[in-house]
């Protein structure tokens, strides 16, 4: 079975510019959540989706966003970068146990 | 503010020697623990989740738990180069909520 996959892999973009990352769950798999993670941290949780709903956010800034779709696939925004963007964004996808998740190849994003 | 503490590293130990790899977390009311490994550059993996008090082993991974003590760890058996990588503690939340927060990882390094 495939795993979590996210797109596109690696992202460069200027400040000021806007970004959509791209995530499709595991098959069967109803939530999906977004996370960020810098060099020498842990994932920093920005957003969780089941069934379409928003389950939870973390602290972050309006400027982010994200949505899930029918098929359970879902889309991360960021508006307005900022140099301190720059992370890689990991998406989680879980099951029956929300809290079991498991973790797609991420995207680097690098903001200039 | 949940929190989860882990010890940056490096942790060096020898080929064939035991890791172990430990974790501390605040909030009383948490069920669900999970251990993520890492390699450089790539996403984390889920290891291994315990949710009662006392060892789970998988192969060379033994979880530990202590409620009491608020604490989780991860031993490695036999450790080998391969496992050279971040291992990533990550707790799940009480009151309802499936969002788990994540330790910023500890460093292992196994030397020939």
């Amino acid at each position: 079975d495939a795993g979590v996959t996210q797109s596109p892999t690696h992202l460069i973009k200027t400040r000021g510019q806007q970004v959509t990352l791209r995530c499709s769950p595991i098959s069967g798999h109803k939530s999906v959540s977004w996370y960020q993670q810098v060099l020498g941290q842990g994932p920093q949780f920005i957003f969780q989706y089941y069934e379409k709903e928003e389950r939870g956010r973390g602290n972050f800034p309006d400027r982010f966003s994200a949505r899930q779709f029918p098929n359970y696939s879902s889309e991360l925004n960021v508006n307005a970068l900022l140099l301190g963007d720059s992370a890689l964004y990991l998406c989680a996808s879980s099951s029956g146990q929300p809290e079991t998740q498991y973790f797609g190849p991420g995207t680097r994003l690098l903001v200039l | 503010q949940k929190e989860v503490e882990q010890n940056s590293g490096p942790l060096s130990v020898p080929e064939g020697a035991i890791a172990s790899l430990n974790c501390t977390y605040s909030d009383r009311g948490s069920q669900s623990f999970f251990w993520y490994r890492q390699y450089s550059g790539k996403s984390p993996e889920l290891i291994m989740f315990i949710y009662s008090n006392g060892d789970k082993e998988d192969g060379r991974f033994t979880a530990q738990l202590n409620k009491a003590s608020q604490y989780v760890s991860l031993l490695i058996r036999d450790s080998q180069p391969s496992d050279s990588a971040t291992y990533l503690c990550a707790v799940g939340a009480s009151g309802g909520s499936y969002i788990p927060t994540f330790g910023r990882g500890t460093s292992l390094i196994v030397h020939p």
